[in-house]
């Protein structure tokens, strides 16, 4: 079964800073896409950024990339300039089964504060 | 377009009743996800829907159930009710299901079971 990991329950950074969150996850599969999300106090979740497996290029959204490494099967997730209004909990998420279904698989979260 | 709405936002129930939370996902979207999201055990996987058939299923009893209707709206039933089962319910509608598609969650229903 595939598994995802997030070792920093907690991470804190001053505005304008750079922070990153840390995942490794766990698969036997070759080809499959890796995503982060954010959940702010509101509860609403939303895709921050998304990665596919096949690709060498690490995904970049505005202040968001990724440092992802295939071999290590880590995915880790840069802010780059943080704001205040970064602060939220961000899970990183794996879809489990090929095909055409799929359910996605969290971490267990890392709860980032945005000190000003 | 409209984003994925949840009904209701808020619910309170007692030990042994029964529920139903409500989704209605974004207009073309036919795959529908729900999840169960608590402290202690994170967010786990409840089910998917596809054309209202149940395509995935997680690891959870089976008083945990759902159903999709031919506008692709869906329903989750929970019953007896458990004290474990206070948590909020997120559903999540894709395109299609498929690994690529992006999921867009609802802002939740928040369950709490006295």
């Amino acid at each position: 079964a595939q598994t995802v990991t997030q070792s920093q329950p907690e991470m804190s950074v001053q505005e304008a800073e750079t922070v990153t969150l840390s995942c490794t996850y766990d698969t036997s599969e070759s080809d499959y896409y890796l995503f982060w999300y954010k959940q702010p106090p509101s509860r609403q979740m939303i895709l921050v950024i998304r990665q596919e497996a096949y690709k060498q290029q690490n995904a970049t959204e505005n202040r968001f990339s990724v440092n992802f490494q295939k071999a290590a099967k880590s995915f880790s997730l840069k802010i780059s300039d943080s704001q205040l209004g970064d602060a939220a909990m961000y899970f990183c998420a794996f879809p489990n089964s090929g095909g055409s279904n799929y359910k996605l698989t969290f971490g267990k979260g890392t709860l980032l504060t945005v000190n000003p | 377009k409209a984003g994925v709405t949840q009904t209701p936002r808020y619910l309170i129930k007692t030990r042994g009743q029964q529920v139903t939370l409500s989704c209605s996902p974004i207009s073309g979207h036919r795959s529908v996800s729900w999840y169960q999201q608590t402290p202690g055990q994170g967010l786990q996987f409840l089910f998917e829907y596809f054309s209202e058939t149940q395509r995935n299923k997680g690891n959870f009893p089976g008083r945990f159930s759902g159903r999709q209707f031919s506008n692709s709206r869906s329903e989750m039933n929970v019953s007896t009710l458990e004290l474990g089962d206070s948590a909020l319910y997120l559903c999540a509608s894709s395109l299609a299901g498929g690994q690529g598609n992006e999921q867009f969650f609802g802002p939740g229903t928040r369950l709490t079971v006295l």
